[in-house]
């Protein structure tokens, strides 16, 4: 089955600098690669989603990229705001088939003022 | 997302005692899940269901049980409970695959269950 890894398990970063958390997979065929924002006491929520056939995709402050060839893809935040500061988890699977989705550890991101 | 609820919230109960949390949902969607959070270990699959006929073991299915009451409806049982099963317990849903669906899974608020 498929295994994710997440790096690193804490972040810590200045207001106002950037933040990047990495993620690798192991299944080949996964093609679909969300991020989930898991607020202190509230339940995750996807805040951004990248298919394998695009390298690159960015909302805003937020943008996800995929390097399919090395099996991993990463989450950037710039000018980040303390209301940044959750778990962010990531997660991978095979897109529109029974696999299902398999998520990373989390990496709790803390924004200092 | 109010589309997902979850009852209890919060539940304090005593090994070898009997619970079940329910998830109910207004979004329509086939597929449902319940999930455990435990610190540092991300989210794990307990089991999932496509749809009322359809149950399967997720990743972690041991010591766990669900029922799919109805469409709306699926809920997790702990036949005997036992310290370990102490966590964050959350239900999602999800639309089948389709033209216009996406993979997007929509989280309950969570519940939080301490076994003594």
């Amino acid at each position: 089955g498929e295994n994710v890894e997440q790096h690193p398990s804490t972040l810590s970063v200045q207001e106002g600098d950037s933040a990047v958390i990495k993620c690798t997979y192991s299944d080949s065929a996964s093609n679909y690669f969300p991020w989930y924002k898991q607020e202190l006491g509230k339940r995750p929520q996807l805040i951004i989603d990248i298919r394998s056939n695009v390298g690159e995709k960015k909302d805003q402050r937020i943008a996800v990229t995929l390097n399919k060839t090395a099996k991993h893809f990463s989450l950037h935040i710039t000018e980040t705001q303390p209301e940044d500061s959750a778990v962010y988890f990531c997660a991978a699977k095979l897109s529109g088939s029974a696999r299902q989705l398999t998520f990373g550890s989390g990496t709790q991101l803390t924004v200092l003022p | 997302d109010a589309d997902v609820t979850q009852t209890p919230r919060n539940r304090i109960t005593k090994t070898g005692k009997r619970i079940m949390l329910e998830c109910s949902q207004t979004k329509g969607h086939d597929r449902m899940y319940w999930y455990r959070q435990d610190p540092g270990l991300g989210l794990r699959l307990i089991y999932y269901s496509f749809d009322v006929k359809d149950i399967n073991k997720g990743e972690i299915s041991d010591g766990y049980s669900v029922s799919r009451q109805a469409q709306a409806k699926f809920s997790l049982s702990l036949e005997s409970a036992i310290p370990n099963q102490t966590a964050l317990y959350f239900c999602a849903t999800s639309d089948a695959p389709g033209q216009f669906s996406t993979d997007t899974q929509y989280f309950g608020p969570g519940t939080r269950l301490t076994v003594l």
